[in-house]
Parts: structure tokens; C-alpha cells; sequence
């Protein structure tokens, strides 16, 4: 079991419907990560939230909008997404700092219909 | 032996054998590196991190080894099990940002 819990495992959506991933973590870390992963590729970085704040954004689409309730929680609110949005979307968490190990959930795996 | 193409590079060891994972990183000012292994269908788990003030850290079965001055990092996984099959990535990472950028990947398959 990850201590990085997302929500839902999978999730089949039309280009036009609108639709949340959701990410919980409960171990006191103050920074969370979302992370999008294509088939047989690394991770990339979309987007860091640092004290519920977002501090990094690489340039995502504007279809993608992050939220952070609060500091235990993450969304990802998707809207009008594209065939090629479908991929494997990771939600990471971790203490301060950078130079700090992430701890990753399962992921949410999306497609796009 | 290793296998590099259009796909995920591939090591296959015998189980037992030693297996060396090699990761060239990219960033000259990267001060942090870790190693995950991905199984399928579950996310990265973390197996053991080391910062550029040393050059080798070893864990229970690992050993990372980092060489600054050509930018390589490996990681080598003693008396391989078949549970160690899975996409194993190094990650590296510059102090006081939370930008992680992730090597390529290598599918290690452990043959019995």
C-alpha cells in the first residue's frame, strides 16, 4: 500500500466532458506534485505545489487546472481534453526543500475517448 | 546483456548475478539523485538516494555510485530476485527547487 493515496484508478472520458483526479497524502509533507507519464517513458513534471501554493507550472495546458484544497490534498480538474491527454497522471508528495525523496501514488489511468 | 532502441532499454540478468543499472544525468548543478523502481501498474517507489558530497551509499542489497565529473550514476542490486523485475529510474535534483528531472528508464528482466 503507497502512503500517497489517488483517486480514481482508472477513468474513460469524452473530449467534451469535464472530470477531477483526486490525490490524498497524510504524511506532513507541504509540497505535491503532478506528474503525467506516457507508456515505456519517465515521468514529466506538470506541475508543484509548495505551502498550498502553486510554485511551478512547465507550461501545461490550460485544459489541465491543478487545485490544493488543502495541505493534504491535490486535484486535477480536466476539461476538453485531447486524444493524446492519455497517459498515466501520477500525484507525488515530500518534505521541503527539494533534495527530498518523492513519495508517488499509484496513479490515475486516463483515456481519452 | 543490455538491449537500447525504440524501446525502453532492457538489462536481463540471471537471477542471482549482480545486475548494474547506469544513469547519465544532465544537469551539471543537479546536488541530489534517487533511484525508483516502477512495477507494473503502480507508481515509482523510492530505493535509495545519495547527494553529491558523496560518491557511493549503500542500502540493504543496492549500492548507488556517483561519478560528478562525467555525470553518470549507477546503481547495483546484489544477488538479483525475480522481484526486482520492474522499469528501474534515476531522478536528479538541484537543492531548493522541486523540479525532479527523470533519466530515460531501463526494464530490468531477471531470467531463472
Amino acid at each position: 500500500d503507497t502512503e500517497v493515496t489517488q483517486t480514481p484508478k482508472h477513468l474513460v472520458m469524452g473530449m467534451t466532458n469535464k472530470k477531477s483526479l483526486k490525490c490524498e497524502q497524510h504524511m506532513g509533507h507541504r509540497a505535491m506534485y503532478w506528474y503525467k507519464q506516457k507508456a515505456k517513458k519517465p515521468p514529466e513534471l506538470m506541475f508543484v505545489y509548495s505551502y498550498e501554493k502553486l510554485s511551478i507550472n512547465e507550461s501545461v495546458p490550460s485544459r489541465f487546472s491543478p487545485e490544493c484544497p488543502n495541505s493534504s490534498l491535490l486535484n486535477l480538474h480536466l476539461h476538453a481534453l485531447q486524444p493524446e491527454d492519455s497517459a498515466l497522471y501520477l500525484c507525488a508528495s515530500s518534505q521541503m526543500g527539494g533534495d527530498q525523496p518523492q513519495h508517488f501514488g499509484d496513479g490515475t489511468r486516463l483515456s481519452i475517448l | 546483456g543490455e538491449s537500447v532502441g525504440l524501446h525502453l532499454p532492457t538489462l536481463s540478468v540471471q537471477e542471482g548475478d549482480n545486475s548494474i543499472i547506469n544513469c547519465a544525468y544532465s544537469n551539471s548543478a543537479s546536488d541530489y539523485f534517487i533511484w525508483y523502481k516502477q512495477e507494473s501498474g503502480k507508481g515509482p517507489q523510492f530505493i535509495i538516494d545519495i547527494r553529491s558530497n558523496m560518491d557511493k551509499r549503500q542500502g540493504q542489497r543496492v549500492t548507488v555510485l556517483l561519478n560528478k565529473t562525467v555525470k553518470h550514476l549507477s546503481l547495483q542490486i546484489a544477488a538479483t530476485q525475480p522481484g526486482d523485475s520492474a522499469v528501474y529510474f534515476c531522478a536528479e535534483n538541484t537543492s531548493g527547487t522541486y523540479k525532479y528531472i527523470f533519466g530515460t528508464g531501463t526494464r530490468l528482466k531477471v531470467l531463472a
